[in-house]
């Protein structure tokens, strides 16, 4: 059974245009996070909620906007994609906020 | 300069050999964790710790606070171990993770 998963894998769009990445979770937990590892590998926080309230806004443009419709969902929509958002963009979840996390296994994004 | 340092960037090993990664961090911290990136992309916790040292069975972690340093072992390495090892500091509101820029393991056969 898979933990904590993300669709799609692969998403490959071009500038201007908004898509949507989905992570659900069936571990039970109450925080999910969402994280961008760009080109060079380095990973940074952008968003994280708990029981389905914002906790971390990481300083990111608002054309990023996290929804979580229940405890077990949080997905991460774009407007108006740039070239920029290329990376590879990685859900996670823990039980509170101070705990282990597990990580969904990643949604490449490729903005042309 | 981040927050978070690692050392060595890149790390290549002969099977078997032990194997140390060090992380140095600046900031008041509310828990340390270490992830493993396979190859493949996937990220793995291997441990989050505030004090002292923890083990599973070929890795182990530990954390002095008042140094502000941890380090990441491995005994016995193998060719499976070959991976980013990631180390990330939990801090502030929300207690938000910040990561150092990794350490890349290649450990040769």
């Amino acid at each position: 059974d898979t933990a904590v998963s993300q669709t799609p894998k692969y998403l490959v769009t071009q500038m201007g245009n908004d898509k949507s990445i989905k992570c659900e979770q069936n571990l039970g937990h109450d925080t999910m996070y969402w994280y961008k590892q760009d080109s060079k590998k380095f990973l940074k926080i952008m968003f994280s909620y708990n029981n389905k309230e914002l906790i971390i806004n990481e300083t990111v443009p608002n054309r990023f906007s996290p929804k979580s419709p229940d405890k077990a969902h949080l997905n991460l929509h774009i407007n108006s994609l740039e070239l920029g958002d290329s990376a590879v963009y990685f859900c996670a979840s823990s039980q509170e906020i101070s705990n282990e996390q597990f990580f969904g296994p990643g949604t490449r994004l490729t903005v042309l | 300069k981040n927050e978070v340092e690692q050392s060595p960037q890149n790390l290549t090993a002969q099977e078997g050999e032990f194997i140390t990664i060090n992380c140095s961090y600046s900031v008041g911290i509310s828990a340390l964790h270490w992830l493993q990136q396979h190859p493949g992309g996937g990220i793995v916790s291997l441990f989050m710790l505030s004090s002292g040292k923890k083990k599973h069975g070929r890795l182990i972690a530990t954390i002095n606070i008042q140094e502000k340093h941890s380090s990441l072992h491995i005994t016995a390495s193998h060719p499976r171990d070959s991976a980013v090892y990631i180390c990330a500091v939990q801090k502030g509101y929300g207690n938000k993770l910040v990561f150092g820029a990794g350490t890349i393991l290649r450990v040769k056969s």
